[in-house]
């Protein structure tokens, strides 16, 4: 079992739309919870971090946290052509280091 | 305030030759992370050091790599008699001291290609 899984998508998006993307995790003992959105051939650029249960919001991007189910979420509001790319969910695990899933290709059409 | 610093951003080594990969984290960060990432595939993590000190290299082969990270200068990958299946793109992050907060933040990468 993977550590932590994604779907691998694509997700076809229409522009203006809410992108929604699923994480689950196998480590009850993770704390710290990260997307990243990596564009093709470039590095990943942290978008939202969240520790605490619950929702947390920054502009256009929610993420969503459920320890007790082992889920974290991302919700992109108004997708834009911009917002095209793999979005990549990371756990902390119990020894500091962060777990990738394999990334969320979202592709956000006009 | 400068970001993760690593160069080269693109290196070409025949098989057989060594590859050294060098990171320099953002200003204020003491941790260090390298991580490989294959075509097609996940972010893979290879090693977590501090200054003078490797924490965690559960992720790193056992044999031809070694990671540095001393007193003065950059982070160093090292991947001795480098064969095609090397190539990846290596990413480094850098994060503040633990206690502070836990983002890593990632630096442009250095592809590498053994051919």
């Amino acid at each position: 079992q993977k550590e932590v899984e994604q779907n691998s998508g694509p997700l076809s998006v229409p522009e203006g739309a809410i992108a929604s993307l699923n994480c689950t995790y196998s480590d009850r003992g993770s704390q710290s919870f990260f997307w990243y959105r990596q564009y093709s051939g470039k590095s990943p650029e942290l978008i939202m971090f969240i520790y605490s249960n619950g929702d947390k919001e920054d502009g256009r991007f929610t993420a969503q946290l459920n320890k007790a189910s082992q889920y974290v979420s991302l919700l992109i509001r108004d997708s834009q052509p911009s917002d095209s790319a793999t979005y990549l969910c990371a756990v902390e695990d119990s020894w500091g280091k962060l777990q990738f899933g394999a990334g969320t290709q979202v592709v956000v059409t006009p | 305030n400068a970001g993760v610093m690593q160069n080269p951003r693109h290196l070409v080594r025949r098989r057989g030759q060594e590859a050294r990969l060098r990171c320099s984290p953002m200003k204020g960060h003491s941790h260090v992370y390298w991580y490989r990432q294959l075509p097609e595939e996940g972010l893979k993590f290879m090693v977590y050091l501090q200054k003078e000190n490797i924490i965690d290299e559960s992720g790193m082969p056992k044999e031809r790599f070694s990671a540095e990270f001393p007193k003065e200068g950059p982070s160093i990958l090292r991947i001795q008699q480098v064969v095609r299946g090397d190539s990846a793109a290596y990413f480094c992050a850098s994060s503040p001291p633990q206690g502070t907060s836990y983002e890593q933040y990632f630096g442009p990468g250095t592809r590498l290609t053994v051919t």
